[in-house]
């Protein structure tokens, strides 16, 4: 059962541009979402993350926003760089630990110089 | 600090055979999970131990098991491999929160 699901399975933008991934979930459960980057041959890395009593979250050039309402969250990249090609994972968690953590299928994000 | 690292990286069995792949965590971190990635699936959880315990165990048959040894060491086995087993195996280390820490997998081809 695909309890995150990542729509898109790919997204490509002009280096500078806004890049916006998407996330939708059906657990009304998750209190806890994340975001990881994974480059071919490494494993996925944390990017950010936002808990459910917030609606947005900011780390630098990277934003989450969280829609309970709507059982979405996305994440916005600006200004888009060539080193943020990599596939985008979205993570959810009903429980501040790791050991019941869905994942979505990933989102590959490529960057155009 | 060292990072978590996977052995081997890249495995070929035949179908029946069993395979074991192991992880090392993130020194300090007690709780390791193993996700199997596969193309359109994304990452589905397989189990998490922390500190030798089995804490969840995701959807799948009796076929996979795991364990956890005292140093926070873990292995995975998988018997009576299938075709359909062929994966990307994740570990990922963690201190017991959301944020985990994961190695560069290991490559399974079933053939």
């Amino acid at each position: 059962d695909q309890q995150v699901k990542q729509n898109s399975p790919s997204l490509s933008v002009q280096e500078g541009r806004i890049s916006i991934l998407n996330c939708d979930y059906t657990n009304s459960m998750f209190d806890y979402f994340l975001w990881y980057k994974k480059y071919p041959a490494e494993g996925p890395t944390f990017l950010i993350s936002i808990s459910s009593i917030k609606d947005k979250n900011e780390d630098g050039r990277f934003t989450v926003f969280l829609n309970k309402s709507a059982k979405h969250l996305s994440l916005h990249i600006v200004p888009s760089q060539p080193g943020d090609s990599a596939v985008y994972f979205c993570a959810a968690s009903p429980k501040y630990n790791n050991n019941d953590m869905r994942f979505g299928a990933g989102t590959r994000l490529t960057v155009k110089p | 600090k060292a990072g978590v690292t996977q052995t081997p990286r890249y495995l070929i069995k035949t179908r029946g055979q069993q395979v074991t792949l192991s992880c090392s965590p993130i020194s300090g971190h007690r709780s390791v999970s193993w996700y199997q990635q596969t193309p359109g699936q994304g990452l589905q959880f397989l189990f998490e131990y922390f500190s030798e315990t089995q804490r969840n165990k995701g959807n799948f048959p009796g076929r996979f098991s795991g364990r956890q040894f005292s140093n926070s060491r873990s292995e995975m086995n998988v018997s009576t491999l299938e075709l359909g087993d062929s994966a990307l195996y994740l570990c990922a280390s963690s201190l017991g929160t959301i944020e985990q820490y994961f190695g560069p997998g290991t490559r399974l081809t079933v053939t």
